[in-house]
């Protein structure tokens, strides 16, 4: 199963609003989780199965999605939340991610 | 606290072998799935290997055949034994946790919620 992530790369300013989309090749239910990761550190598990939000992460972290069609919202972007984003289905062998979406200061 | 420690990464030249370990602490080891997860510098994540807690395993088709995982859970560790390594497995490797945090998960997980800190495995003459 192929993950798409768009945009590859999201240009934005403390406070805005951001949307990552993670699109399915083919139909993965909701097992699908979201990723962070900055420089030089493993990733940290942010969302699971589609819209869960994993414990200790922020409340501006939202997910959304089933099927194929999945996004990632950050309500009000703070500067520890420039980093890469990915996503994963976890609904078939082989686990596959998607290629990252790297979110930089405007 | 969690904590995964992966260690036995180094140089490689190509063909040879490395074997990786990963020292699992603060969870009962035994209970859960454990992965490999692998990351060129610079570029995205890619799943490698998955032992369950059963001891059922999987591969990607870049491993398949050369690669091998395996899990001691009395000294709750996890390995990666990788064979006929190519200059493309030249890449940072994590261990990680998988969990089901649903009522059902059709590959046993639906969430890798704790990562090790990773070790570098370069293949290079």
């Amino acid at each position: 199963i192929q993950l798409t992530q768009s945009p590859s790369f999201l240009s934005a300013s403390v406070g805005d609003r951001v949307s990552i989309t993670c699109r399915a090749s083919q139909d993965i239910n909701s097992f699908l989780a979201w990723y962070q990761q900055k420089p030089g550190t493993a990733p940290k598990l942010l969302i699971y199965a589609a819209s869960t939000l994993q414990s200790g992460v922020p409340s501006r972290f939202s997910g959304s999605g089933s099927g194929t069609e999945f996004t990632l919202t950050i309500s009000s972007l703070q500067p520890e939340d420039f980093a890469t984003y990915y996503c994963q289905q976890l609904n078939n062998f082989p686990l596959t991610f998607g290629g990252g979406t790297k979110v930089e200061i405007k | 606290e969690f904590q995964l420690v992966e260690s036995g990464g180094g140089l490689v030249q190509p063909g040879g072998s490395l074997r990786l370990s990963c020292a699992a602490s603060g969870f009962t080891f035994n209970s859960y799935d454990m992965h490999w997860v692998r990351q060129v510098t610079g570029k995205g994540l890619e799943w490698v290997s998955t032992i369950g807690s059963a001891g059922d395993t999987y591969y990607s088709d870049s491993v398949k055949g050369r690669f091998t995982i395996s899990r001691e859970n009395a000294n709750n560790s996890l390995y990666l034994q990788m064979n006929s390594l190519r200059a493309e497995d030249t890449a940072v490797y994590y261990c990680v946790r998988g969990d089901c945090y649903g009522i059902t998960c059709y590959t046993g997980v639906d969430a890798l919620d704790i990562w090790g800190q990773g070790t570098i495995v370069t293949v290079s003459s």
